[in-house]
């Protein structure tokens, strides 16, 4: 049974800092991860999509990355703004026919100090 | 593109009720749809994977008699939650993917309180 699991729970830095999101999973045999945030009391938006054949990519100040021996993802905001503030959620998927049946990750609650 | 409508946001009732959740992709067809339940400060736990004409298939330990699913189309998921009690009370989050291989693009999610 895949398990995701998101260190650390919470975390708060302040504006303009650089900041790694960990994501671990017990599983390697995944076909792709995914990274999604969550703003309180709504649903999640993709931010990026890493596929099993990748190592790492980039969406503006948002770089993931990707090492399926390890089982590890991180997910690396750089120049943190306020508005970065949210709850940052890791998925993989529990089969290999897709993105079929998304398993989550525990979640990283980040605030970001003004 | 891929934009997933829920409805309604939120909704409050009396325990015993039976509440209807709907799931719709706005802009494109959707073979598959997920309903997914989330306690606070939880992450997401898939509760049922619905496809368009045939039964939804639900999770272990999920009550099929208590969540019951119809994909009646290809653009519209509903949720119903039959004879809700306090206990129901969550957060609910539906998904919804074109085809094998894309992505899941998720709705906005449905606050239900019971009372």
């Amino acid at each position: 049974k895949q398990e995701v699991t998101q260190i650390p729970a919470a975390l708060s830095v302040p504006e303009g800092e650089n900041l790694v999101l960990n994501c671990s999973f017990t599983d390697s045999a995944i076909y792709n991860l995914q990274w999604f945030r969550q703003d309180p009391g709504k649903g999640l938006t993709s931010l990026l999509l890493i596929q099993s054949s990748q190592r790492e990519q980039t969406s503006g100040r948002l770089n993931a990355s990707l090492d399926k021996s390890s089982g590890r993802s991180t997910l690396y905001i750089a120049a943190s703004q306020p508005g970065d503030s949210a709850t940052y959620l890791c998925a993989v998927p529990l089969s290999n026919f897709g993105n079929e049946k998304l398993t989550f990750g525990t979640g990283t609650r980040l605030t970001i100090i003004p | 593109g891929a934009v997933v409508s829920q409805h309604p946001s939120r909704v409050i009732c009396k325990s015993g009720t039976s509440v209807k959740i709907e799931c719709r992709s706005l802009d494109f067809q959707a073979t598959t749809m997920f309903w997914y339940r989330q306690f606070p400060k939880q992450s997401l736990m898939l509760m049922a994977t619905s496809n368009e004409g045939s039964k939804a298939t639900y999770e272990q330990g999920v009550e099929k008699d208590k969540f019951l699913i119809n994909h009646a189309s290809l653009t519209l998921s509903t949720l119903t939650v039959t004879s809700a009690h306090p206990e129901d009370s969550s957060f609910y989050i539906c998904s919804a993917k074109r085809s094998v291989f894309r992505p899941q693009h998720f709705g906005d999610g449905t606050r239900l309180s019971i009372l």
